[in-house]
């Protein structure tokens, strides 16, 4: 069964600090990576995709892949209130089965 | 731009029946997800469809089955409904999935 781990959270942050959420996935062959925001009562909204190990920065993004450790994070900088909402790491299934493999997800909290 | 759009947005039925759930995806996009979100499960994936064709098929009993049609419109069927299957049903629509998919608004589907 192939996974996507996340910490639940919730993680809290005080206004203007940087958030950093954390998954790992099991899936060795994943070559696709997203995260997703998530806020009460809404649908997941892309926020960001990245396929190369390193950094992929997007405004105060930044997705972070280590292929190595299937290790993938998400910086927010300067954290606002707005921010607050579910994080959702999500993997592409490496076998080329068309398939994103969604993790339950990080609550965010920005404290004003 | 046209969001993906999923009708209807709320649903209420009893044990036994069928139900389907319909998903217009945006312009030009071919392939269509469903997923299956509930508290205590997540995002779980049930089936992909691109150019009419299913591609890939998650972990649910044979009674949800979908289609795909040649305007790549999409529907999915849930028969004989169970309690269990009370959820929040997405449709996601995307260009294969290597740039993410973007999500609808979902339909609430609530068995009684």
């Amino acid at each position: 069964q192939k996974e996507v781990e996340q910490n639940s959270g919730p993680l809290s942050v005080p206004e203007g600090a940087i958030a950093s959420l954390n998954c790992t996935y099991s899936d060795r062959g994943s070559q696709s990576f997203f995260w997703y925001r998530q806020y009460s009562g809404k649908s997941p909204e892309l926020i960001m995709f990245i396929y190369s190990n390193g950094d992929k920065e997007d405004g105060r993004f930044t997705a972070q892949l280590n292929k190595a450790s299937q290790y993938v994070s998400l910086l927010i900088r300067d954290s606002q209130p707005s921010d607050s909402a579910t994080y959702l790491c999500a993997v592409e299934d490496g076998t080329g089965g068309f398939k994103t493999i969604f993790g339950a997800g990080t609550r965010l909290f920005v404290k004003a | 731009k046209a969001g993906v759009t999923q009708t209807p947005r709320y649903l209420i039925k009893t044990r036994g029946q069928q139900v389907t759930l319909s998903c217009s995806p945006i312009s030009g996009h071919r392939s269509v997800s469903w997923y299956q979100q509930t508290p205590g499960q997540g995002l779980q994936f049930l089936f992909e469809y691109f150019s009419e064709t299913q591609r890939n098929k998650g972990n649910f009993p044979g009674r949800f089955s979908g289609r795909q049609f040649s305007n790549s419109r999409s529907e999915m069927n849930v028969s004989t409904l169970e309690l269990g299957d009370s959820a929040l049903y997405l449709c996601a629509s995307g260009e294969g999935g290597l740039y993410g998919y973007t999500f609808g608004s979902g339909t609430r589907l609530t068995v009684v």
